[in-house]
């Protein structure tokens, strides 16, 4: 059973596409992230949510826009693709702030 | 100065070496620190958190001191398996983890 899914897990697209990436714990966690992994492998912080709060927003452009529709879930959509949004992106979640993050399998986004 | 500094590698080892990394934080304040692994294409797992006191298991150990703000992680007889990619994290004390760029080693036959 896995704990943290997301979809798709592939996403190849042209620039200027509005895309969504879905995000679902089965762990019963408070806390939910976006992260961002460039090609340099530097994982960045996007977003974190507790109990469906959005909590830090890492200076984001506000094309990227997350929704927490309950603790379960946390979803990102992105407006107006850029080629810089190139990436792979990992939802993770864990039992509270400064816990142990459990991450999904990543998004991996190309954009055209 | 970046919050969590690690030296990229990579490391290439053979096996059955014995291997350290450092990570050093920025922030005093930090309460909690984790060693995570990547595999190559996945998503980072847990590999260890890092306590005051240090911690063991199995073939690691990780150590942390507050005092010169490193946290270090030691593989011992050093497997094939264990390739891959080691990220320190450091929790902040809210909800802002904030993760090393990662040390990638290779262990050879």
């Amino acid at each position: 059973d896995t704990a943290v899914s997301q979809t798709p897990k592939y996403l190849v697209t042209q620039m200027g596409n509005d895309k969504s990436i879905k995000c679902e714990q089965n762990l019963g966690h408070d806390t939910m992230y976006w992260y961002k992994q460039d090609s340099k492998k530097f994982l960045k912080i996007m977003f974190s949510y507790n109990n469906k709060e959005l909590i830090i927003n890492e200076t984001v452009p506000n094309r990227f826009s997350p929704k927490s529709p309950d603790k379960a879930h946390l979803n990102l959509h992105i407006n107006s693709l850029e080629l810089g949004d190139s990436a792979v992106y990992f939802c993770a979640s864990s039992r509270g702030g400064g816990e142990t993050q459990y991450f999904g399998p990543g998004t991996r986004l190309l954009v055209l | 100065r970046k919050e969590v500094e690690q030296d990229p590698g990579p490391f290439n080892v053979p096996e059955g070496a014995t291997v350290a990394f450092n990570c050093t934080y920025s922030n005093s304040a930090s309460q909690s620190f984790f060693w995570y692994r990547q595999d190559c294409r996945k998503e980072p797992k847990l590999l260890m958190s890092v306590y005051s006191s240090g911690n063991e298991d199995g073939r690691f150990t990780a150590q942390l001191n507050r005092a010169s703000q490193y946290i270090s992680l030691l593989i011992r007889d050093s497997k094939l398996s264990d390739s891959a990619t080691y990220l320190c994290a450091q929790g902040t004390g809210g909800f802002k983890t904030i993760f090393g760029a990662g040390t990638r080693l290779f262990v050879k036959a």
